[in-house]
C-alpha cells in the first residue's frame, strides 16, 4: 500500500520561501510510469492544483504559481519536494502531495496534508 | 486557468439520488475525457470516486457513478448514505498539460 506524507515548516514569513517534502513510502517512486504531484486548499476553499513532475524530472506547473514554483524528485530518498518563493498571505493553505496516473490526470493515494502559515 | 464550476452545496435524504454537475469548456472538460471526482471528509485526505469520467476504482460502491456530456461532467450517488456527507471535487485535465479542479459541493445528507 503506497502512503505518502508531507513535511516542512508550519510557519513562513512572507516574502521567503515555503519548502514542503514528501515522503512516498510502501513503493519505490522510481517504478512505474506515475508522476507526483501536489494540490491546496486555502481554510474555507476548494483545491488548487499546484503541480506535477514526472519520474523523468518533466514538470507541469499551475500558470498562475510558475513564476514563482519549482518541483523537484529525488528518488535516491524515495521524496520530491515543493519550492514556492515570495510567499504572501494568499500562499497560507493545507498542502497535499499525491500519486498520478499519466494519461488519465487522476490522483490515486493521497497525504494527510499540511498546513502552512504565512505569516510574519 | 479557471476552477471548473460546481454548485456549491447540494442536499437529499437517505435512500435518495442526487447529481453534482461540474461545468468547464472546450479546452478541459469537453476535450478530454480525463474528468476525476474526489470525496474530501475534512482533515482527511481526498479519495477518489470517478476517473476518466465513469469509471470506480477497486473498492469504490456502484452507488457512485459519472458521465458527461458536452462540456459539463456529473457525479451522481444513489441510495444516499449519511457517510457520503462530504465535500465532493471534480477535476480535469487541460490543453495546456495542467490539471484543474472544481470549487468542490458541500453535500448534505438531511
Amino acid at each position: 500500500q503506497v502512503q505518502l506524507q508531507e513535511s516542512g515548516p508550519g510557519l513562513v514569513k512572507p516574502s521567503q520561501t515555503l519548502s514542503l517534502t514528501c515522503t512516498v513510502s510502501g513503493g519505490s517512486i522510481s517504478s512505474g510510469s506515475y508522476y507526483w504531484g501536489w494540490i491546496r486548499q486555502p481554510a474555507g476553499k476548494g483545491l488548487e492544483w499546484i503541480g506535477r513532475i514526472s519520474t523523468s524530472g518533466s514538470t507541469n506547473y499551475n500558470p498562475s504559481l510558475k513564476s514563482r514554483l519549482i518541483i523537484s524528485i529525488d528518488m535516491s530518498k524515495n521524496q520530491f519536494s515543493l519550492n514556492l518563493s515570495s510567499v504572501t498571505a494568499a500562499d497560507t493553505a493545507v498542502y497535499f502531495c499525491a500519486r498520478g496516473i499519466p494519461g488519465s490526470g487522476r490522483f490515486d493515494y493521497w497525504g494527510q496534508g499540511t498546513l502552512v502559515t504565512v505569516s510574519s | 486557468q479557471s476552477a471548473l464550476t460546481q454548485p456549491a452545496s447540494v442536499s437529499g435524504s437517505p435512500g435518495q439520488s442526487i447529481t453534482i454537475s461540474c461545468s468547464g469548456g472546450s479546452s478541459d472538460v469537453g476535450a478530454y475525457n480525463y474528468v476525476s471526482w474526489y470525496q474530501h471528509h475534512p482533515g482527511k485526505a481526498p479519495k477518489l470516486m470517478i476517473y476518466e469520467v465513469n469509471n470506480r476504482p477497486s473498492g469504490i460502491s456502484n452507488r457512485f457513478s459519472g458521465s458527461k456530456s458536452g462540456n459539463t461532467a456529473s457525479l451522481t450517488i444513489s441510495g444516499l448514505q449519511a457517510e457520503d456527507e462530504a465535500d465532493y471535487y471534480c477535476s480535469s485535465y487541460t490543453s495546456s498539460r495542467t490539471l484543474v479542479f472544481g470549487g468542490g459541493t458541500k453535500l448534505t445528507v438531511l
